[in-house]
């Protein structure tokens, strides 16, 4: 089974309407992470988080939110989508004492027409 | 503002050719170059984590250099086989200050 899972694999949906991203976590890893990947540039971070009650904004943070639901889960919301928020997601985590080394989900592809 | 370069975009080989590929990243203030390959539809999975300037890493045909004083690291590809097909990232510091490049992509043909 994956360490690192994410729900939905794949979303089509329409502009303004919300949208929750779900990540889960077998590894017992303090920390997680949400990424946006777009064609020719690399991931970029939106949200990560140190623990159940720290959670900071990325380098893209504008147009979503999230929330750390326990330590094994993290949730990425688009309030309201727009359609320059289609792109590639990933969610990745990693140990505070390994930080460097990061495990990542199979990702989420998103398209908001 | 802080980049990572990776070159080329696209590489299209044969079975059997071996290949490199380049990274380039800001020379100061090195935490450490990360490779990942990624897989189209799965996770992207680590290759090699290098911390040291002159590291070299191997992992059966693929091993990787890095030279932090002058930014750049090199992926080699011995042989390469049509499972190779991938894009190949690189990640240069560390947790939430990782910066990635937009990665290369791999065509192996058999």
């Amino acid at each position: 089974d994956a360490d690192v899972t994410q729900t939905p694999r794949n979303r089509i949906t329409k502009t303004g309407k919300r949208i929750m991203l779900e990540c889960s976590q077998t590894k017992g890893h303090d920390r997680m992470y949400w990424y946006r990947q777009d064609p020719g540039l690399g991931l970029r971070l939106i949200y990560y988080s140190f623990d159940v009650k720290d959670i900071n904004k990325g380098e893209i943070s504008d147009g979503y939110s999230v929330s750390r639901q326990a330590q094994a889960k993290f949730s990425l919301s688009l309030e309201s989508a727009i359609p320059n928020q289609t792109a590639l997601y990933f969610c990745a985590t990693s140990d505070s004492d390994r930080e460097d080394e990061q495990f990542f989900g199979p990702g989420t592809r998103l398209t908001v027409l | 503002i802080l980049n990572v370069e990776q070159s080329p975009q696209s590489l299209h080989v044969q079975e059997g050719d071996s290949t490199n590929f380049t990274c380039s990243f800001p020379s100061s203030n090195f935490y450490a170059l990360h490779w990942y390959r990624w897989e189209t539809a799965k996770s992207p999975e680590a290759l090699f984590v290098m911390t040291l300037n002159g590291d070299e890493k191997k992992k059966g045909r693929i091993s990787a250099t890095l030279n932090t004083k002058e930014g750049y690291s090199y992926l080699y590809i011995k042989g390469s086989q049509p499972e190779d097909s991938a894009t190949y990232l690189c990640a240069w510091g560390g947790g939430f200050k990782t910066i990635f490049g937009a990665g290369t992509r791999l065509f192996v043909k058999a």
